[in-house]
């Protein structure tokens, strides 16, 4: 049972470009979280998704920043016009929709960032 | 105030000693509580959730006090394979979002 994959694991860009961020939850899992952790600090949530619908987007900032969870297909994170602030490394987690271990959230190997 | 505080460290132990860590949460809404490890540059795992009554799996032993806000997490016989930084970790009053303190660092030396 293979486990949180997420692609790319380092991904360079320079200021100005588009990031995409994939994330492909544990089979059987229904719920996909995005959570950044910036260098020397500790993980913040940013978006909580289900799929086809964000659920709790309070952490991401209101700008440049999207989430997506399609029908089909991986959970996407979107980062426009990428600026060096922007550089850290994003998690991606995913959990049950219920059973005895929804609570727990897997993590996947992350995406480096590095904004040039 | 953060929400989930933890002492940054670095805790440095030999092998064999006992380290405890602890961690202070500000939510009192906050419904379920658990420890990650997090080795460098990879991503955090479950260590172990946390429940009022106390839990342990082998070597590691966790607390809660909800009254007190304050979560512990115990370590015996330490090993040089359990340095890493140590997440605490909580969930609840309101989401699905886990917040996280900065975390513990723990270095075993021979």
């Amino acid at each position: 049972n293979a486990g949180v994959m997420q692609n790319p694991r380092h991904l360079v860009r320079r200021r100005g470009q588009e990031a995409r961020l994939r994330c492909s939850p544990m089979k059987g899992h229904s719920h996909v979280y995005w959570y950044r952790q910036l260098p020397e600090e500790g993980l913040k949530f940013m978006v909580y998704l289900q799929k086809e619908n964000i659920i709790d987007e309070s952490g991401m900032p209101k700008e440049r920043f999207s989430a997506e969870f399609p029908k089909e297909g991986p959970s996407i994170l979107r980062i426009q016009q990428v600026v060096r602030g922007d550089s850290a490394a994003y998690f991606c987690a995913s959990s049950q929709q219920g059973g005895p271990d929804f609570e727990t959230q897997y993590f996947g190997p992350g995406t480096r960032l590095l904004v040039l | 105030r953060k929400e989930v505080e933890q002492d940054p460290g670095p805790f440095n132990v030999p092998e064999g000693a006992t380290v405890a860590f602890n961690c202070t949460y500000s939510n009192s809404a906050s419904q379920s509580f658990f420890w990650y490890r997090q080795d460098c540059r990879k991503e955090p795992k479950l260590l172990m959730s946390v429940y009022s009554s106390g839990n342990e799996d082998g070597r590691f032993t966790a607390q809660l006090n909800r009254a007190s806000q304050y979560i512990s997490l115990l370590i015996r016989d330490s090993k040089l394979s359990d340095s890493a930084t140590y997440l605490c970790v909580v969930k609840g009053g309101g989401g699905n979002k886990l917040t996280f303190g900065t975390g513990t660092q723990l270095k075993v030396e021979l």
